[in-house]
């Protein structure tokens, strides 16, 4: 069974421009959650897709943060524009009804 | 609201040595814990979870944790450290009480020297 994929691994970005994360869950797991780990600090959740609805985006930082999630299918989570404080690490993870998460290798992203 | 510390921010132990990584929980209700590792450049990977059955709580790996009431502890141990368990370890305590909103302590990284 594959496991919850990330693209890309890495991203290198100037401030001010767009960058779009992608996550795709495994399959059959309508929960898919966006986690980040901003440089030194702890992993903090963001949102939370019950298939194509966002069932909790409370830890959402601000409004340049846009998290799709087409179909039900895969997640993209859009930052525009990027500021340094983006910095970080993003961490997908979906699972089952009332099951442990599964998590994604993260994508790296240092915005410049 | 729930929070977890995560006592050492890195240990280090030798081959073959007892492995204890601490953690302390600050839950307004009976709290669901877990423990994560993450390998280099792997997806976080549950090691173990309580869920108010048996306090002593068995994972995968020869891990086990024990969730401790009365002194908000939910230690992670191993009887033996091998080279593959360097990793960092988090300590993470459910906001909800399943598994929807994690809140993570700050990660251990473990060093295992020959």
């Amino acid at each position: 069974e594959a496991g919850v994929t990330q693209f890309p691994s890495h991203s290198v970005i100037e401030k001010g421009q767009t960058v779009t994360l992608r996550c795709d869950p495994i399959s059959g797991h309508d929960n898919l959650y966006w986690y980040r780990r901003v440089m030194g600090k702890e992993i903090k959740f963001l949102l939370h897709f019950v298939k194509e609805s966002k069932q909790d985006e409370s830890g959402m930082p601000n409004n340049r943060f846009l998290a799709e999630r087409t179909g039900g299918t895969y997640s993209t989570l859009k930052v525009q524009p990027a500021e340094l404080e983006d910095s970080g690490v993003y961490f997908c993870a979906s699972s089952q009804v009332r099951a442990p998460l599964y998590f994604g290798p993260g994508t790296r992203l240092t915005v410049l | 609201a729930q929070s977890v510390t995560q006592l050492d921010s890195h240990v280090s132990v030798s081959e073959g040595t007892p492995v204890l990584l601490r953690c302390n929980y600050s839950s307004s209700y009976s709290p669901s814990l877990f423990w994560y590792v993450q390998h280099p450049n792997k997806g976080l990977q549950l090691l173990l979870k309580y869920t108010s059955a048996a306090t002593l709580v068995k994972g995968i790996n020869g891990f086990e944790a024990e969730f401790k009431k009365s002194e908000t502890s939910f230690h992670l141990t191993k009887p033996s450290a091998h080279m593959s368990d360097a990793a960092e370890y988090f300590c993470v305590v459910s906001d909800t009480g399943g598994y929807n909103k994690l809140i993570f302590g700050a990660g251990t990284r473990l060093a295992v020297h020959p």
